[in-house]
């Protein structure tokens, strides 16, 4: 069974420049989550999505995130325009039903984000 | 503070020796507690999932809850080099139609061999 596809990998950029990342989550999870990982921390949710309904994006700076699940399998996630401190490991990672109802979630390779 | 908190470490431990990993959490009514472990480069990997109080051994790894002092460990035997990662503990609070899983920043843990 395929796990988690992220791309790209890695991602550098110039600040104020577009970016964004592509996901798909492993085929029947109907839950996805973007998480962000600074260096030395733990990854944080920016948003969760059950089937295509965000139904938790408390966490996303919306004045220049977005992110969008259409047919409720892959999604993307956007950043325009990109600040210094965007740089990050951006997670995806998708869930089950009964995943998401106890925490047990699949997480893609990442995509490094570099804003110099 | 800190809704789950570990000891960043470094931890360092000699090959074949106990790693005892730790992670207290603040919010009472957290439902279910992962170990993540995280090579470095690498994403998460859920390694060990606990529900309730008491302990869950799976091969070298055991995980312990302790609900009433919101505690969680995971204690790791028989230590092998490539048990090095860092290691993220993480806690599930589900309220109504909310499903929050918390990380905290990690332990990472070398193996000397």
């Amino acid at each position: 069974e395929a796990g988690v596809v992220q791309s790209p990998r890695y991602k550098i950029i110039e600040k104020k420049q577009p970016v964004a990342f592509w996901c798909n989550p492993i085929s029947g999870h109907n839950t996805l989550y973007w998480y962000r990982q600074n260096l030395g921390q733990g990854p944080e949710l920016l948003i969760r999505y059950e089937n295509e309904e965000a139904v938790d994006d408390s966490q996303l700076p919306k004045d220049r995130f977005s992110a969008e699940r259409l047919k409720g399998v892959d999604s993307t996630l956007k950043i325009q325009p990109a600040e210094l401190g965007d740089s990050a490991v951006y997670l995806c990672a998708s869930s089950s039903w009964g995943g998401a109802n106890t925490g047990e979630l699949f997480f893609g390779e990442g995509s490094r984000l570099t804003v110099l | 503070q800190k809704e789950v908190e570990q000891n960043s470490g470094p931890l360092s431990v000699p090959e074949g020796a106990i790693a005892s990993l730790n992670c207290t959490y603040s919010d009472r009514g957290s439902q279910s507690f992962f170990w993540y472990r995280q090579y470095s480069g690498k994403s998460p990997e859920l390694i060990m999932s606990i529900y309730s109080n008491g302990d869950k051994e799976d091969g070298r790894f055991t995980a312990q809850l302790n609900k009433a002092s919101q505690y969680v460990s995971l204690l790791i035997r028989d230590s092998q080099p490539s048990d090095s990662a860092t290691y993220l503990c993480a806690v599930f609070l589900s309220s109504g139609s909310a499903r929050q899983l918390t990380f905290g920043s990690g332990t990472q843990l070398t193996v000397l061999p």
